[in-house]
């Protein structure tokens, strides 16, 4: 089983709808959870991170947590063509005195104008 | 503020030579320093971190090998590369108190 786990996509959505994107992961440990997006051919930039049961809001994007059911997603409101991009979840390991991320293979999200 | 800078963005290698990208931070002291390797349609592979001077751990074994000769500075070796060292090298640093990754603009390393 692969600790983080997104479908690949691609996404597709018209201009000004809502995109959702999901990840899961493995490790019931894990604490934090991020998101990052990357367009083609760039390196990932971060645009999101969760560590609570719950929704965080920043902007269009809506990072949602559940533990229990260890999965997080990510919401993108009023999409628009420069959303068009690959999602990357990214989960936190737990080790000692080290921060060591997990990706997922991304999701690919394309807008239509 | 903090920036990372990796270099060069491009290159194409033949089989059997050697290899060093570099990746240096500037505006912070003491930072993690992580070398992933995203292969094409892939997600990132963790290759290697670093909490601190000379002290180097990998993940995955393989070709390649890392060095943090100062503190804001790693570097990426191989001896000899194979064709299956191609991929999209991803220099990344974090606060040591703090878990988000900054990446570098990336090396796409092209073995032929």
């Amino acid at each position: 089983q692969k600790e983080v786990e997104q479908n690949s996509g691609p996404l597709s959505v018209p201009e000004g709808a809502i995109a959702s994107l999901n990840c899961t992961y493995s490790d019931r440990g894990s604490q934090s959870f991020f998101w990052y997006r990357q367009y083609s051919g760039k390196s990932p930039e971060l645009i999101m991170f969760i560590y609570s049961n719950g929704d965080k809001e920043d902007g269009r994007f809506t990072a949602q947590l559940n533990k229990a059911s260890q999965y997080v997603s990510l919401l993108i409101r009023d999409s628009q063509p420069s959303d068009s991009a690959t999602y990357l979840c990214a989960v936190n390991r737990r080790g000692s005195n080290d921060y060591k991320l997990s990706f997922g293979a991304g999701t690919t999200v394309t807008v239509r104008a | 503020s903090q920036t990372i800078h990796q270099w060069p963005a491009t290159l194409v290698q033949p089989v059997g030579s050697p290899l060093s990208l570099e990746c240096t931070v500037e505006g912070t002291s003491n930072p993690n320093l992580y070398w992933y390797r995203q292969a094409a349609g892939r997600g990132l592979q963790l290759l290697f971190y670093s909490v601190g001077i000379g002290q180097i751990s990998s993940e995955v074994p393989q070709n390649l090998s890392a060095s943090r000769p100062q503190d804001r500075q790693f570097i990426l070796s191989s001896k000899k590369l194979l064709l299956s060292d191609s991929g999209f090298y991803l220099c990344a640093w974090s606060r040591r108190d703090r878990e988000e990754a900054f990446f570098g603009q990336g090396t796409r390393l092209t073995v032929v």
